[in-house]
């Protein structure tokens, strides 16, 4: 099993840009979510979903949209990107917000 | 605003030692975890402990919860220089029907050979 997998690992965009952050996984876990992880700082949670077409607004959800059609792939876009958004991005997968989280490798993104 | 916060934000020991790292939460919890992270990668879950559980083992790792006090401790013992890391620990609030982790800024442990 590959686990959780993300790409791009690097990322550098203009401010203004769109882009989109892929994460997949292959453990059939039904609980998908997103962090931004800044210098110094513990992870912040962006959005997350329980479940295929069901996703809901974590700490931090402002300037990024999320959609969940299959329980494989969690994608994050970036609709406008800030200099604001240059953190290391972090997807995470699990059986339930409860239980083991399984983290993706990380994207670094650095808006200019 | 945070619920979990770690302390000492840095801890540095020799090979041997044993490092002791201490999370506090605010509101009442199902269940919390520790994680670490290693440099530049993503996070490893290490242990989890429940809200109804007092102490936990894994190895060498020693958890140990009080929810009269919300907090918790984290024990490594004969530590190892590739236990150099940060460690997190990460709460589930009751209010929010547990869908969702917040996780503290952690501790940066150092262990020198």
């Amino acid at each position: 099993n590959a686990g959780v997998t993300q790409t791009p690992k690097f990322q550098v965009l203009k401010t203004g840009q769109s882009m989109t952050l892929q994460c997949a996984q292959d453990m059939n876990h039904e609980y998908m979510s997103w962090y931004r992880q800044d210098p110094g700082m513990g992870l912040r949670l962006i959005h997350y979903s329980v479940g295929a077409g069901i996703t809901d607004q974590g700490e931090v959800p402002n300037g990024y949209n999320v959609s969940r059609s299959t329980t494989e792939d969690f994608p994050l876009r970036l609709l406008s990107a800030a200099p604001s958004q240059t953190s290391v991005y972090f997807c995470a997968s699990s059986y339930g917000p409860l239980a083991e989280q399984f983290f993706g490798p990380g994207t670094r993104l650095t808006v200019l | 605003s945070q619920q979990g916060e770690e302390d000492p934000q840095a801890l540095s020991i020799q090979e041997g030692e044993n490092a002791t790292m201490n999370c506090s939460y605010k509101t009442s919890i199902n269940n919390l975890q520790w994680y670490r992270q290693n440099s530049g990668r993503g996070l490893v879950h290490l242990i989890l402990i429940r809200s109804n559980e007092r102490e936990k083992h894994s190895g060498r790792l020693r958890v140990t919860l009080d929810t009269s006090k919300k907090s918790s401790s984290l024990l490594i013992t004969a530590s190892r220089a590739a236990d150099t890391a940060s460690y997190f620990c990460a709460t589930d609030a009751v209010e929010t029907s547990g869908s969702r982790l917040t996780f503290g800024e952690g501790t940066q442990l150092t262990v020198n050979p």
